[in-house]
């Protein structure tokens, strides 16, 4: 089956500065890949994803690239804010199937 | 709130009880799956349907987790027998087959501590 690997497990910042977090998949059926946000206490929240038909998204802050040879994909929010301090999780799974199976998350803290 | 929703929040059971807990999706969607997340951990599947049927069940943790979706609407994840290593939180995520299938959106969760 499908291993999601994600590093790194924790990351610090300061307000204004740039934070990827990392996956590697090893499934190469895998074709679609979200990340997901979870505050604490809080649900899973989606907040960008991709599908192997492109190599990058964007979405104001957020960005997320894909190497498919490589099977990786990374998320890179840029001039992070307190409010941007959460754990970050990204997932795999081959669209249709349904199945994410998910990396262990990196909790992500903004220092102001 | 239109969003998944998930009852109780929180399930505090003595170790060999039966706990039942519910998911309620978003009204229009058709897919509805079941994680458990333990501390520091991603979620890890266990099982989903669509509408009422049950597609994939082989990663329920052992015999004494079942789960059903009667009339495709709301869906219920008991545990039999309940054990320690029960503990977890459990959370319900939904999403609609026809439209970009594969986004789905997580409730609150339902928090189980088995003493």
């Amino acid at each position: 089956g499908e291993n999601v690997e994600q590093h790194p497990s924790t990351l610090s910042v300061q307000e204004g500065d740039s934070a990827v977090i990392k996956c590697t998949y090893s499934d190469s059926a895998s074709n679609y890949f979200p990340w997901y946000k979870q505050e604490l206490g809080k649900r899973p929240q989606l907040i960008i994803d991709i599908r192997s038909n492109v190599g990058e998204k964007k979405d104001q802050r957020i960005a997320v690239t894909l190497n498919k040879t490589a099977k990786h994909f990374s998320l890179h929010i840029t001039e992070t804010q307190p409010e941007d301090s959460a754990v970050y999780f990204c997932a795999a799974s081959i669209a249709g199937y349904s199945t994410l199976t998910f990396g262990k998350g990196t909790m992500l803290l903004v220092s102001p | 709130d239109t969003g998944v929703s998930q009852d109780p929040r929180h399930k505090i059971t003595k170790r060999g009880q039966n706990v039942t807990f519910r998911c309620d999706p978003i009204s229009e969607h058709n897919r509805l799956y079941w994680y458990r997340q333990t501390l520091g951990q991603g979620p890890e599947f266990l099982t989903y349907f669509q509408n009422e049927a049950q597609l994939e069940k082989s990663r329920l943790l052992s015999d004494r987790f079942s789960a059903e979706r009667p009339k495709g609407s709301f869906s219920t994840l008991e545990i039999q027998r309940t054990e320690q290593g029960d503990s977890a939180m459990y959370l319900c995520a939904s999403s609609h087959r026809e439209g970009p299938s594969d986004e789905q959106y997580f409730g609150p969760g339902t928090r189980l501590t088995v003493t």
